[in-house]
């Protein structure tokens, strides 16, 4: 089945201790992107992938970092979160930018 | 600034019911204009795609409208379902597409 997949679902952590969404696609797509979806403020795009060791900050990056090393994998990096950070995060993909983008289920992301 | 603005914010309509709700954007250099539905703590879900020369797209009971001289698009729903019951929300993709700017949706609620 082609998909989008996010792990973990939900996590509940502390200010400071680094963390890793992982995000893996299996429609051999080359663009991947990260959100993050706050109450009142919409998806806001954190980083994108145009294609393997290409990456690109979106509107929101501060506090974040991802790697490209292989296509089907995009992990968000934190390297030490803070409450500001809590939120819902969603993973997408697609053939390029201009295309549909699927979504992963989100992680939704506590930090205390 | 680019921005995406959606109204109304939110709806109620009875079940069998058309609805029309709007999106204006100000994202310039803009690339392509898309629909999602988002139903409550999932992913959003592609519904239209429209580039700059296109003025209609239907998917199913879902047709989306650009105005790109006004930068206004609508999205009407026909014969409303209960399970249309979800936000809507509209994404602008400036330039090469790669970036995004997302509307805060609009939810809508389909009763009986």
């Amino acid at each position: 089945e082609a998909q989008v997949t996010q792990n973990p679902r939900y996590l509940i952590t502390v200010t400071g201790k680094k963390l890793t969404v992982t995000c893996s696609q299996n429609m051999n797509h080359e663009y991947m992107s990260w959100y993050r979806q706050d109450p009142g403020l919409g998806l806001r795009q954190i980083y994108y992938s145009m294609n393997v060791e290409v990456t690109d900050k979106g509107d929101v990056p501060e506090g974040y970092k991802v790697s490209r090393k292989e296509k089907r994998n995009f992990p968000l990096i934190l390297e030490s979160p803070s409450p500001n950070q809590t939120s819902l995060y969603f993973c997408a993909s697609g053939t390029n930018s201009y295309n549909e983008q699927f979504f992963g289920p989100g992680t939704r992301l506590t930090v205390l | 600034k680019n921005q995406v603005e959606q109204s109304p914010q939110s709806l109620i309509i009875l079940e069998g019911k058309n609805c029309t709700l709007q999106c204006n954007y100000t994202v310039s250099p803009f690339s392509n204009l898309r629909w999602y539905k988002q139903d409550t703590g999932r992913g959003p879900v592609s519904l239209t795609i429209m580039t700059f020369s296109e003025n209609t797209k239907s998917n199913g009971r879902y047709t989306a409208t650009l105005d790109a001289d006004t930068k206004q698009s609508s999205l009407h729903i026909t014969a409303s379902q209960l399970s249309d019951s979800a936000s809507y929300i509209c994404v602008v993709g400036g330039g090469t597409a790669s970036k995004l700017t997302f509307g805060t949706g609009t939810r809508l609620q389909v009763t009986l």
